[in-house]
């Protein structure tokens, strides 16, 4: 099964604040038709996760545009520009190539 | 306006079997594949399986010889089976959407059940 590793575990911020998530993924997520399935979600407390980024760098519908994906291969990222209170939570990164899909381990987003 | 459910038992005996349904609306189970994510308290996602939208399934390797996941496509239900349940089992138990990937607007995870609270009691 692909294993992703996510950096920071926990990330400590002030408002107004740009951080970065990194996601490593144990092979590459370019799938044969030319896609690379990497997502990212958020889980508030209390929340079932959201779907903010897919396809390594498309934004989800209604999620702001400080949030942003990048990444190719193995590697990807995600970039949050100008922490805002509500963005408080778990991002997980997920990979929808391969079979079994996998999640990372998650890193928590703290006010500092 | 598409909506997942879960339901099913919050307490159930180790040992015995766990029976969970995530009733869909606003969308085919036969045009999206229905994966089950389970959460510890306190912890982070597991992918546990899915039944794409042709009826095959794929299990998290970690789980396989436990667990089950079947669908009745006239109810728009999925259902998760999984046997020999321990305390670690203790989860919320969500169940999300996918379409297949060479779908042109693919766009995965987008909605998700509010979850249910399963205790697996020694």
């Amino acid at each position: 099964d692909v294993v992703l590793t996510q950096t920071p575990p926990t990330l400590s911020a002030t408002i107004g604040q740009s951080v970065s998530i990194s996601c490593r993924s144990s092979q590459s997520l370019l799938h044969s038709n030319g896609n690379t399935y990497l997502n990212w979600l958020l889980q508030r407390p209390g929340q079932p996760p959201q779907l903010l980024i897919y396809l390594v760098s498309r934004l989800e519908s209604g999620v702001p545009n400080r949030f942003s994906g990048s990444g190719s291969g193995t590697d990807f990222t995600l970039k949050i520009s100008g922490v805002e209170a509500e963005d408080l939570g778990v991002y997980y990164c997920v990979q929808s190539t391969h079979a079994p899909y996998t999640f990372g381990a998650g890193t928590k987003l703290e006010l500092k | 306006q598409v909506q997942l459910k879960e339901s099913g038992p919050v307490l159930v005996q180790a040992s015995e079997t766990l029976s969970l349904t995530c009733t869909v609306s606003g969308f085919s189970l036969t045009n999206y594949g229905v994966i089950w994510v389970r959460q510890p308290p306190g912890k982070g996602l597991e992918w546990m399986g899915i039944i794409w939208r042709n009826g095959n399934t794929d299990y998290n390797s970690a789980l396989k010889s436990r667990l089950s996941i079947n669908r009745d496509t006239s109810k728009s239900q999925v259902f998760l089976k999984m046997n020999s349940l321990q305390t670690d089992d203790t989860a919320i138990y969500y169940c999300t959407r996918v379409p297949p990937n060479y779908y042109s607007s693919y766009i995965p995870f987008d909605y998700w059940g509010q979850g249910v609270m399963v205790t697996v009691s020694s």
